[in-house]
């Protein structure tokens, strides 16, 4: 059962304009999210999160979006770049009190950028 | 500050055989987890460790295993390999404190044949 939902496998993005990667979950128990990029052959690489105490958490180019009665989370990257180009996962954790515990992912969406 | 380090970085195991993954935390870092990859599985969670004790478990058969040492260095094991156990492995170390970032290391793609 996918508690994590990335229903894009694929977005396609012109180099400059904003990429807006979108994630659902079902389980109203995940307080934490955290998107992650992957390259072919590397571990994911850790790039924003969001607490489910704010709705929204900006770091440079990214931006999450959390709307928790919707229980959908979206990472915006404005402006794109050829460099983006990777698989991005969404993941929740659920409060565990003093560990990150597991952490429940999505099944990714394929960003690509051209130039 | 180095990162997350998983040794082997490939593996080819025979079908019945056994196999020992190894995971080196950032330093500092106290809990240890690990995930198995695969096409049609996506990204599945195995265990957490922290303190040398198992925090959390996946559902993963038995064969699976893990262990954490004093110095936090984390070890996995799979015994009675399958053919279906080929998949990327990886391994995260974070913070004891919830709600924080897990770091992953370049994993160890573990092929079965």
């Amino acid at each position: 059962d996918q508690q994590v939902k990335q229903n894009s496998p694929s977005l396609s993005v012109q180099e400059g304009r904003i990429s807006i990667l979108n994630c659902d979950y079902t389980n109203s128990m995940f307080d934490y999210f955290l998107w992650y990029k992957k390259y072919p052959a590397e571990g994911p690489t850790f790039l924003i999160s969001i607490s489910s105490i704010k709705d929204k958490n900006e770091d440079g180019r990214f931006t999450v979006f959390l709307n928790k009665s919707a229980k959908h989370l979206s990472l915006h990257i404005v402006p794109s770049q050829p460099g983006d180009s990777a698989v991005y996962f969404c993941a929740a954790s659920e409060d565990r009190g003093s560990t990150l515990g597991r952490l429940y992912f999505g099944r990714g969406t394929q960003l690509t950028v051209w130039p | 500050k180095a990162g997350v380090t998983q040794t082997p970085r490939y593996l080819i195991k025979t079908r019945g055989q056994q196999v020992t993954l190894s995971c080196s935390p950032i330093s500092g870092h106290r809990s240890v987890s690990w995930y198995q990859q695969t096409p049609g599985q996506g990204l599945q969670f195995l265990f957490e460790y922290f303190s040398e004790t198992q925090r959390n478990k996946g559902n993963f058969p038995g064969r699976f295993s893990g262990r954490q040492f004093s110095n936090s260095r984390s070890e996995m094991n799979v015994s009675t390999l399958e053919l279906g156990d080929s998949a990327l492995y990886l391994c995260a170390s974070s913070h004891y404190t919830a709600n924080t970032e897990a770091f992953f290391g370049q994993g160890t793609r573990l092929t079965v044949v």
